[in-house]
């Protein structure tokens, strides 16, 4: 299996401008995860889906975000509008499992959004 | 305060032992881990622990875990200057997956 795979790896946008991040996870995984890492505020979970349902997306900052997950290889992280406080690396996760009980997960490379 | 706490920073010298400590405030966690992120690059499971071991050794890595202190620390034996990366742990924490905010170790020759 090639892992997570994420694209693009880098994005630079104007402000204003509507992003869209793509993750594909891993083939079997129930599970799929947005995280955002700032140096400010360091790794923070957006949102997650299980079975392509969003179960938790609490860590959502705003309206203007949002995440879709359509089947099973498949998601879509989107700002709309993007702002300069926005730029972080952005990385999808999946796993097998979540919750109380061993679940290892599994990191794409990121997406590294500068919005000037 | 956050749920699981790590310190921001080490630097140790190569050859020498790395400590990464972390503290987490669940003590019914169950499943603790060590992940490893290198530069551009996504985390790395690197090692974790069930709670109801006190250590784990794995190579060059020691893995101890204090329950009654909720204190989860994580040792590299002979440091090298590719085990410069951020480390973080992370425990399952009031039914979520818990991340602490990483400790950036540099490892100097």
């Amino acid at each position: 299996d090639a892992g997570v795979i994420q694209s693009p790896r880098h994005e630079v946008t104007e402000m204003g401008q509507e992003v869209t991040l793509r993750c594909k996870p891993i083939s079997g995984h129930d599970y799929l995860f947005w995280y955002r890492q700032t140096m400010m505020r360091g790794l923070e979970l957006l949102i997650y889906f299980n079975n392509n349902v969003p179960i938790d997306d609490s860590g959502m900052p705003e309206d203007r975000f949002s995440a879709k997950m359509p089947n099973a290889s498949f998601s879509t992280l989107k700002i709309q509008p993007s702002e300069p406080r926005d730029s972080a690396v952005y990385f999808c996760a999946s796993s097998l499992q979540y919750g109380p009980g061993y679940n290892e997960q599994f990191f794409g490379p990121g997406t590294r959004l500068t919005v000037l | 305060g956050e749920d699981v706490e790590q310190s921001l920073f080490l630097s140790v010298r190569e050859g020498d032992s790395s400590v990464i400590n972390c503290t987490y405030t669940d003590s019914s966690s169950t499943y603790l881990y060590w992940y490893k992120q290198e530069p551009g690059a996504g985390l790395q499971l690197l090692t974790y622990i069930f709670s109801n071991m006190d250590m784990k050794q794995d190579q060059r890595l020691t893995v101890l875990l204090n329950k009654k202190d909720k204190h989860l620390s994580l040792r590299i034996a002979d440091t090298q200057t590719g085990d410069s990366a951020i480390y973080f742990c992370a425990v399952d924490s009031w039914g979520k997956f818990q991340f602490g905010a990483g400790t950036q170790v540099v490892v100097t020759p």
